[in-house]
């Protein structure tokens, strides 16, 4: 299972894009890129997925290198309420195949 | 959107006694279903993968006498915590794969659980 390494923590003030980058340098042929929310004592609440490229959904963006390596989700205009873990993970769809987690990113957004 | 629902959101119990916790896909069924629990400030850490009919696999350190599983059906699975000392107190989460493999993992809005 590919491992994941973003950093620990972010700050940043309310109304500012955020951009988490992740780092998964043994990402498979099949691996799918995943981001999940979490506040306490909640369960991770999906974000957006991707392959490759470029994702965009209604509350995030997901930017893919040609490598795959590595990916960054961006989050533009943050507010207090996205103040949360986000966590990155690799892996893919079918089966068994269970989603490991890292220790994810604490951000925190400040007014 | 796909929504798993997990019950009960939060059990306080005495040593000795079981806890069973149970989590059903509302609108997806799910083959695959896994159990994680998280500590104060930790991330989530993989319990066991359930399948439905099928024993579940454990990882390495969890004891499967003491968390059972049970994947009845393609929308529920149970996770029995059997004579819960007050080291098993955690957040406990569980997760749906839908049969449909493009679709992401859905998590449970987990469970706490307390033993005194």
């Amino acid at each position: 299972l590919a491992k994941t390494t973003q950093p620990i923590s972010m700050d940043s003030y309310e109304g500012q894009e955020v951009n988490i980058t992740c780092s998964h340098n043994n990402i498979a042929t099949n691996d799918y890129i995943t981001w999940y929310q979490q506040f306490p004592s909640q369960g991770p609440r999906f974000i957006i997925q991707g392959y490759k490229t470029k994702v965009t959904n209604e509350v995030a963006s997901l930017f893919i290198p040609a490598d795959r390596k590595s990916s960054t989700l961006s989050l533009p205009r943050v507010s207090l309420s996205d103040t949360a873990v986000y966590y990155c993970l690799v892996g893919d769809n079918s089966g068994n195949t269970p989603l490991v987690f890292g220790k994810g990113t604490r951000l925190s957004v400040i007014a | 959107g796909a929504v798993v629902s997990q019950h009960p959101s939060r059990v306080i119990c005495k040593s000795g006694t079981s806890v069973k916790i149970e989590c059903r896909s509302l609108d997806f069924q799910a083959t695959t279903m896994f159990w994680y629990r998280q500590f104060p400030k930790q991330s989530l850490m993989l319990m066991a993968t359930s399948n439905e009919g099928s024993k579940a696999t454990y990882e390495q350190g969890v004891e499967k006498d003491k968390f059972l599983i049970n994947h009845a059906s393609l929308t529920l699975s149970t996770l029995t915590v059997t004579s819960a000392h007050p080291e098993d107190s955690s957040f406990y989460i569980c997760s749906a794969r839908p049969t449909d493999y493009n679709s992401p993992l859905h998590f449970g809005n987990g469970t706490r659980l307390t033993v005194t």
